[in-house]
C-alpha cells in the first residue's frame, strides 16, 4: 500500500516562527499536494507539485511556500506563522496519468498545527 | 474555491439502515470521487466515478452521478458502527490538462454517525 508520511502529528508554534511541515511518499508518485482543513470550510488546496522542483499555487497560497527537491518529499513552509494558520494540514500524493482522467489521492494522517 | 457541497451536513442512523449523502457541484467535471475521514485522521479514497458513467458499485457503496443536475449521491447499505466518519465528495474538473491529474476540489463533508 502507498504510504504518505507526515513528520509530525501535532505541532505547537509561536507567532512569527518559521514552520516546516514535511511529507514523504513511498510510491514514486509524480503529484503531491498540500491541503488545509478547517471546520465548516472543508479542505482547501494550498500548493501542489507535478514534478521535482515544480510548484503551482492552489486556492489559498498566501503565507505559505513549498519545496520539492526530491520526488518523494514535499515540504510546506510557513515563513512567519500567524494564529490564522492554526489548522489541520494534510499532504497527499497521486500517480500521474497521460490522459488526466483522474487518479485517487493518497493522504497522510495530517498535522494539527497550533500557532499561539 | 469550493466546488462540491454535501447534503446533509450531519446524518445519524441506526446500524443496519442505509445512509445516503448527496453532493452538488458547479462546473463541468472529469470525474467525481468520494473519500472518508475518520476523526482527526487523513482521508481515504472510496470510489471514483467518471463523467461518462451514471452509477458505480463497490461492496456496500453505490455512487450515482447526474451530470445534467451536477449532482452525485453516495449510498452506504446496511451501515455499521464502523462506518461512522465524515464523507467528502471531490471533483476534478473541466478541460483535461496533461499532467495535472489529481487536482481535486473538496466539499465540506457529511458527518455520518451510525449507532449500534
Amino acid at each position: 500500500d502507498v504510504k504518505v508520511t507526515q513528520s509530525s502529528r501535532y505541532l505547537v508554534k509561536r507567532t512569527g516562527e518559521k514552520v516546516f511541515l514535511e511529507c514523504v511518499q513511498d510510491m514514486d508518485h509524480e503529484n503531491m499536494f498540500w491541503y488545509r482543513q478547517d471546520p465548516g470550510l472543508g479542505l482547501r488546496l494550498i500548493y501542489f507539485s507535478y514534478d521535482v522542483k515544480m510548484k503551482e499555487k492552489g486556492d489559498i497560497p498566501e503565507g505559505y511556500s513549498v519545496s520539492r527537491e526530491k520526488k518523494e518529499r514535499f515540504s510546506l513552509i510557513l515563513e512567519s506563522a500567524s494564529t490564522n494558520q492554526t489548522s489541520m494540514y494534510l499532504c497527499a500524493s497521486s500517480q500521474d496519468r497521460e490522459d488526466s482522467r483522474g487518479e485517487k489521492l493518497f493522504f497522510g494522517s495530517g498535522t494539527q498545527l497550533s500557532v499561539l | 474555491s469550493q466546488q462540491g457541497e454535501e447534503d446533509p451536513q450531519a446524518l445519524s442512523i441506526q446500524e443496519g439502515e442505509n445512509a445516503t449523502m448527496n453532493c452538488s457541484y458547479k462546473t463541468s467535471i472529469n470525474n467525481l470521487q468520494w473519500y472518508r475521514q475518520n476523526s482527526g485522521r487523513g482521508l481515504v479514497h472510496l470510489i471514483l466515478i467518471r463523467s461518462n458513467e451514471r452509477e458505480k458499485h463497490s461492496g456496500r457503496l453505490r455512487v450515482t452521478l447526474d451530470t445534467s443536475k451536477k449532482s452525485s449521491s453516495l449510498l452506504i447499505t446496511a451501515s455499521r458502527a464502523a462506518d461512522t466518519a465524515s464523507y467528502f465528495c471531490a471533483t476534478e474538473g473541466g478541460t483535461p490538462i496533461y499532467n495535472q491529474g489529481g487536482k481535486l476540489i473538496f466539499g465540506q463533508g457529511t458527518e455520518l454517525s451510525v449507532k449500534p
